[in-house]
């Protein structure tokens, strides 16, 4: 079975810092991988995800994530936050699961606040 | 965007009892939607996968009895939670592809705002 591990739980950063959250997942076929993002009060919301192609994918606010599939890894990447990046973030790999359907699988999440 | 939608977003319930959530993908039809479970502090752990017009699939360790699934429409998922107890307390949240000529697109969903139980 597949499995994320996301290896910071809180990150506290300032204005126009540079973010890197590490997700790592293990599962040794084909998968796709994703970031979600829950800002307060709201939903979880796609940041970013990688199917296939170039291993360097760019999301929305000026994120973006890197699959090095030597590493299995799936960290997201910004040069520089701001105070509304204040959000949950979770890691998300999505592969075959044995019922016959696709499973998504989450990391248990970043917390990151970002200081005016 | 496509829009998944979650019903009631808070309930309180006495232990014993029995709670219906529904989840309704607003704008798009889904014969798959995923419920997941949130405690605090943890990730979100799927339940179930909820498919149109047949049985739930039911992941390990998730007592079928307990969480009633009805996947009754096109548009509309529904999780009853029977018998209610204080460790059943938790945010539940479901999900729905996104569909293109019925297909799912690249398996990515769209979730709903959540429905947080609390059972006293």
């Amino acid at each position: 079975a597949q499995s994320v591990s996301q290896h910071n739980h809180h990150v506290i950063l300032s204005e126009a810092a540079s973010l890197e959250l590490g997700c790592n997942y293990s599962y040794g076929g084909t998968v796709n991988l994703f970031w979600y993002v829950q800002y307060p009060g709201q939903h979880l919301q796609l940041l970013l995800k990688y199917f296939s192609g170039d291993p360097l994918v760019k999301g929305i606010k000026g994120f973006e994530a890197e699959f090095i599939k030597s590493k299995f890894s799936f960290n997201l990447r910004k040069p520089s936050v701001q105070w509304s990046d204040t959000a949950e973030y979770f890691c998300a790999v999505n592969a075959p699961h044995s019922g016959g359907y696709q499973k998504v699988t989450f990391g248990i999440g970043t917390k990151l606040q970002v200081i005016p | 965007g496509a829009v998944v939608s979650q019903h009631p977003s808070w309930v309180i319930c006495k232990s014993g009892t029995s709670v219906k959530i529904e989840c309704r993908s607003l704008d798009f039809q889904a014969t798959t939607m995923f419920w997941y479970r949130q405690f605090p502090k943890q990730s979100l752990m799927l339940m179930a996968t909820s498919n149109e017009g047949s049985k739930a699939t039911y992941e390990q360790g998730v007592e079928k009895d307990k969480f009633l699934i009805n996947h009754a429409s096109l548009t509309l998922s529904t999780l009853t939670v029977t018998s209610a107890h204080p460790e059943d307390s938790s945010f539940y949240i479901c999900s729905a592809p996104a569909m293109v000529s019925g297909r799912a697109r690249g398996n990515e969903q769209y979730f709903g705002p959540g429905t947080r139980l609390t059972v006293t």
